[in-house]
């Protein structure tokens, strides 16, 4: 089982859809973020919970959601989105009480708006 | 705030050559992360190496190396005997030591191709 897992892998849904992304994270982490990667752009945060509690929410519009319900798992719920929307959503995870500590990929939900 | 650039969009190297991914970033701290990642068709970001700034001696991961040049504020990947499935994206990133989050900043890639 890999350390970070995010469903689904692909996604399409309409500008008047509901739909959201799953993240699940098995290495005991304490934090878990949302990047966006657009092409020919750097990796965009979007926001970052820690301990469960949000700690950065960097101007995403309101279209976008986050839920995180427990330090495992982190949802990204999705509506009204516009077709300029269309990425890659990654989440990741790490333990920000330890100084040397890296960030782990999930593999990615594709989002394409219709 | 800080910034990554990494200059080459793409760069090709032949099977068992030497190629080096340039990164440079800009910030006012003096204690901070730099990484290296790596993204194949797979789409997972993998960490391929780190390096402490206030470490002077550069970083290895086996083929993988760092030059790392904190007064200029390059930090470049050297991939020896490249392989074919050495083939991905390369992302600089940087992240701040201290802090109650340890968000990563990254440039925009440079995508390599191995050629057999």
């Amino acid at each position: 089982e890999t350390g970070v897992t995010q469903t689904p892998r692909h996604l399409v849904m309409g500008m008047t859809n509901k739909k959201s992304l799953k993240c699940e994270q098995h290495l005991g982490h304490n934090a878990m973020y949302w990047y966006k990667q657009s092409a020919k752009k750097p990796l965009e945060l979007m926001f970052v919970y820690n301990f469960k509690e949000q700690t950065e929410n960097n101007s995403v519009p309101s279209r976008f959601s986050p839920e995180c319900p427990n330090s495992s798992h982190l949802f990204l719920h999705l509506h009204t989105l516009q077709p300029e929307d269309s990425a890659l959503y990654l989440c990741a995870s790490s333990q920000v009480d330890r100084r040397n500590t890296e960030a782990f990929f999930g593999q990615g939900t594709r989002l394409t708006v219709v | 705030a800080q910034t990554v650039t990494q200059s080459q969009p793409e760069m090709s190297v032949q099977e068992a050559e030497t190629v080096t991914l340039s990164c440079t970033y800009d910030t006012s701290e003096s204690d901070y992360y730099l990484f290296w990642y790596k993204q194949p068709p797979s789409r997972q970001m993998i960490l391929v190496i780190r390096q402490e700034a206030y470490k002077q001696q550069n970083a290895t991961e086996n083929r993988f190396s760092v030059n790392f040049q904190k007064a200029a504020k390059s930090f470049s990947l050297k991939i020896s005997d490249s392989q074919l499935g050495d083939a991905a994206m390369y992302f600089c990133a940087y992240r701040d030591s201290g802090g109650s989050n340890y968000k990563l900043t990254f440039g925009k890639g440079t995508l390599l191709t191995v050629n057999p």
